[in-house]
This record gives C-alpha cells, sequence and structure tokens, in this order.
C-alpha cells in the first residue's frame, strides 16, 4: 500500500525560513514531487527528486532521503504569496507516472 | 506558454445523471491523466491514458467512469450515472515523454467543479 504523511498546517513569517517534511511508505519508489496548490486552483510542480540529496530552484529546495522515506520542502525568503498547500507526491514502480499525493500541507505566511 | 485547458469550469447535475468533463492536453504531451480531489481532501488519482488506451486505473475508477480521446485533441472523463459522492474537482494532467533524466512532470488544468445534487 501507500502511506504519505505530511503536518496538517504549518504558519510561518514573512522573510523566514520554513520546512516542510513528508515520509512515504509505498510498494516501490520511482521519484517523489512537490507540488504547490493556492485554494480552489490547480497543483502546480514545485520539484522533483529521485536520488538522495538536494535539488536547489531559487527560493525553493527538495532533498531526499530514500533509506529514510524522508523528503523535506524549503522555502527561504518567504512571501504573503507562498501562502498555500504543498503537496508530496510519490511515484511508485512502474511505467506510467502515476502518482500518489500525500494529504498536504496548509502554510499561512504570516506578516 | 502552453497549458492543460479543462470545460466547463463549474458542473452543476442531478444525481443519476450523465456528465462529460473536458480537457486539451498540451499539445505534443503522450500521457493524460484524471485526478480527482474532494473538498478538504488529497488529491487522488483516477486513471492514466496513453497510445489511445488506458495504462492504469485505481480502485475509484469503476464502471461507472470512461475516458476517451475522440480526436487529436480532446481528452474527455465521462461518468455515466453520477452519485452524490461523485462531488468533487476533477483535475486533468498531461506529461510529455521520458526525458534522458528519465521523468517529466505533469502539468494540470485548472479543473471541473462537479456539483451533484
Amino acid at each position: 500500500g501507500q502511506n504519505i504523511d505530511q503536518p496538517t498546517e504549518m504558519t510561518a513569517t514573512e522573510g523566514a525560513i520554513v520546512q516542510i517534511n513528508c515520509t512515504y511508505q509505498t510498494s516501490g519508489f520511482n521519484g517523489l514531487f512537490w507540488y504547490q496548490q493556492h485554494a480552489g486552483e490547480a497543483p502546480t510542480f514545485l520539484s522533483y527528486n529521485v536520488l538522495d540529496g538536494l535539488e536547489e530552484k531559487g527560493r525553493f529546495s527538495s532533498f531526499l532521503s530514500r533509506s529514510k522515506g524522508y523528503s523535506y520542502l524549503l522555502l527561504k525568503e518567504l512571501q504573503m504569496k507562498d501562502s498555500a498547500s504543498y503537496l508530496c507526491a510519490v511515484r511508485p514502480s512502474g511505467g506510467y507516472q502515476k502518482v500518489t499525493f500525500g494529504t498536504g500541507t496548509k502554510l499561512q505566511v504570516i506578516p | 506558454e502552453p497549458e492543460v485547458t479543462q470545460t466547463p469550469s463549474h458542473q452543476v447535475t442531478q444525481m443519476g445523471q450523465e456528465v462529460i468533463l473536458r480537457c486539451v492536453p498540451i499539445s505534443n504531451h503522450l500521457y493524460f491523466y484524471w485526478y480527482r480531489q474532494i473538498l478538504g481532501q488529497k488529491v487522488e488519482f483516477l486513471v492514466s491514458f496513453y497510445n489511445n488506451e488506458i495504462s492504469e486505473k485505481s480502485e475509484i475508477f469503476d464502471d461507472q467512469f470512461s475516458v476517451e480521446r475522440p480526436d487529436g485533441s480532446n481528452f474527455t472523463l465521462k461518468i455515466r450515472s453520477t452519485k452524490l459522492e461523485d462531488s468533487a474537482m476533477y483535475f486533468c494532467a498531461s506529461r510529455q515523454t521520458l526525458t534522458g533524466t528519465g521523468v517529466t512532470e505533469q502539468f494540470f488544468g485548472p479543473g471541473t467543479r462537479l456539483t451533484v445534487l
């Protein structure tokens, strides 16, 4: 089966750094995605990790440890527009790119 | 920038009626997906479609659901006899193909909010 855990909600201050954690137990592993979803909108792609380590993309970085079944998304220099849900999603083994989503972490950025 | 489009943005229907949700994937993409998200819950995979056939489907995607690519641009999800619990946001997504790095991300459309009364 697939199990993906994230904190339900987080609050952080504008300009600060926040780390959103994700742990997963899946039947096989073939990559982990982070998506951002503003309320009432579609998920938008942020990052993809398939090998252990840190991937940096501007203000956003994502880390993966396959042996620990663990990933985090790091957001730096938080802006008010970063208030959204952040979805951790895992692609189990297989060829067609089915992605299993976690329940998401709702981040509120406050002044 | 190319994007996935979906119509309608909101569909209201009576229980037991058939609905067809429409999607136009990005033009050079080859893999297509439907997901749903019940209000306040997680995004759930329904079905993936490649080379004019279903490649994978979830347990949610029962006989009431079907997908079709009737022409070179549209990708549709049909629900034959809607139930109250089908009320959700339905997202279409598309993906290009594998690249040298092994995978490309899925691009999501804006969604169709289906309300079953």
